[in-house]
């Protein structure tokens, strides 16, 4: 069955400091991955995708995400986080079992970010 | 301008009434989703729906109901039989199926008091 995993419910970082946030997933053939980041009591907003091609996926907000096969992973950079980044980031997996298209979640990371 | 629109923002229910949940989109999207979200489960599939007159279930459909009557429109009715209504409700929609992108709405928050 797919499945994502995000191994930090909770990560501190430093204004300015860099930001991994780290995403593995379960999945039989090639998977569609995505980022979102969600604020405190809204709806999910798409910071990046993978399909196809290139491993190295650029975002919006200066987020980047790289896709290793190998390891199952979706990792979420940042080479400088800003305060306003303070949030909680889903890593989610496109299903394509029967036709269906639904996206599978992990559980969410929340970046707290230090003064 | 396009988009998904939630309604309510905050919603209040008493224990056995069934309360209903708007979700309108107008970016001609054929699939539309809804999600369940508690504190640190993730966003959990409620049902979905790929075209007019047709949905399925996902992974916590019980005690929940849809309707998918028109393309724009995929309200969710949360009935007395959800034994643990009380979360943060999300719905999304996509242009078609096979993961592209989805885009959500601002969200529901439901209250049993």
């Amino acid at each position: 069955a797919q499945s994502v995993t995000q191994p930090d419910i909770h990560i501190t970082v430093s204004e300015g400091a860099s930001l991994e946030l780290r995403c593995n997933y379960s999945y039989g053939a090639t998977p569609y991955l995505f980022w979102y980041v969600q604020s405190p009591g809204q709806g999910l907003q798409l910071l990046l995708k993978y399909f196809s091609g290139d491993t190295l996926v650029q975002g919006i907000k200066g987020f980047e995400a790289e896709f290793k096969r190998s390891q199952s992973s979706f990792n979420l950079r940042k080479p400088s986080v800003h305060w306003s980044d303070a949030a909680e980031y889903f890593c989610a997996v496109g299903a394509h079992s029967s036709n269906t298209g639904k996206l599978i979640f992990g559980q969410g990371t929340t970046l707290q970010v230090k003064p | 301008d396009g988009g998904i629109t939630q309604s309510p923002k905050y919603l209040f229910r008493k224990e056995g009434q069934n309360v209903t949940l708007s979700c309108e989109q107008n970016l001609n999207h054929d699939a539309m989703y809804w999600y369940r979200q508690d504190p640190g489960q993730g966003l959990r599939l409620i049902y979905y729906s790929q075209i007019v007159n047709d949905f399925q279930k996902g992974d916590i459909a019980e005690g929940y109901s849809v309707s998918r009557e028109k393309k724009e429109s995929f309200p969710l009715t949360v009935t007395s039989a959800q034994k643990n209504p009380t979360a943060f409700y999300l719905c999304a929609s996509e242009i078609g199926t096979g993961g592209t992108e989805a885009f959500f709405g601002q969200g529901t928050r439901l209250t049993v008091v």
